[in-house]
């Protein structure tokens, strides 16, 4: 059964790099039929996809955090990884990393978040 | 980017009452919807792609259709471990976005 479980700071400065880490199990990152991807929410709202990476290293990026973000993917280690520069308190949010389908593109399963929270 | 509007925000209901969540989408996108459930402190869960499939293990309370933009979760006879809150999400192209978001209460 496959399984991915994020992992890093639970707390960043202001203007500085959140970076995160998502890693799969059951499973290999180098499937053909999947992208992986990121999902934030922050306390209390809703959900805002953040980008989407294939095993190949191929990416989508939210545009509005474009400008902020690298996304990268590990196959040696199963795992993929997100970068959002210069955060704020509005990056404050739980994280998830996701498993989306090339064919549906639905997100299926996801790991159980975590939170960050941008706070000097 | 294609924006989807989900209503109501929140709905209170009964064990074993029927509900309907409607999320309209901005533009034309077939079939390429799925919904989630989402309880507190836990990850969403896919319930539907393809705005009409139920996802393997989701129960036949569940069901999802579409109308031009319109598209439509109802869940036939609450239950208790339905009370969540439900989203809607885009699948048709890059950025993938959400709906706002459905909370079903309890009454």
């Amino acid at each position: 059964q496959l399984q991915l479980q994020e992992s890093g700071p639970g707390l960043v400065k202001p203007s500085e790099t959140l970076s995160l880490t998502c890693t799969v199990s059951g499973g290999s990152i180098t499937s053909s039929n999947y992208y992986w991807g990121w999902i934030r929410q922050p306390p209390g709202k809703g959900l805002e996809w953040i980008a989407s990476v294939y095993y190949s290293g191929s990416s989508y990026y939210n545009p509005s955090l474009k400008s902020r973000l690298s996304i990268s993917v590990d196959t040696s280690k199963n795992q993929f990884s997100l970068k959002l520069r210069s955060v704020t308190a509005a990056d404050t949010s739980v994280y998830f990393c996701a498993r989306q389908s090339t064919k549906e593109n639905s997100l299926d399963p996801w790991g159980q978040g975590t939170l960050v929270t941008v706070s000097s | 980017d294609i924006q989807l509007t989900q209503s109501p925000s929140s709905v209170s209901a009964s064990v074993g009452d029927r509900v309907t969540i409607t999320c309209r989408a901005s533009q034309v996108i077939s079939s390429w919807l799925a919904w989630y459930q989402q309880k507190p402190g836990k990850a969403p869960k896919l319930l539907v792609y393809a705005a009409s499939t139920l996802q393997s293990g989701v129960p036949s309370r569940f069901s999802a259709s579409e109308s031009g933009t319109d598209f439509t979760l109802t869940i036939t006879s609450l239950q208790p471990e339905d009370f969540a809150t439900y989203y809607c999400q885009q699948t048709k192209s890059f950025p993938l976005t959400f709906g706002g978001g459905t909370k079903v209460e309890i009454k």
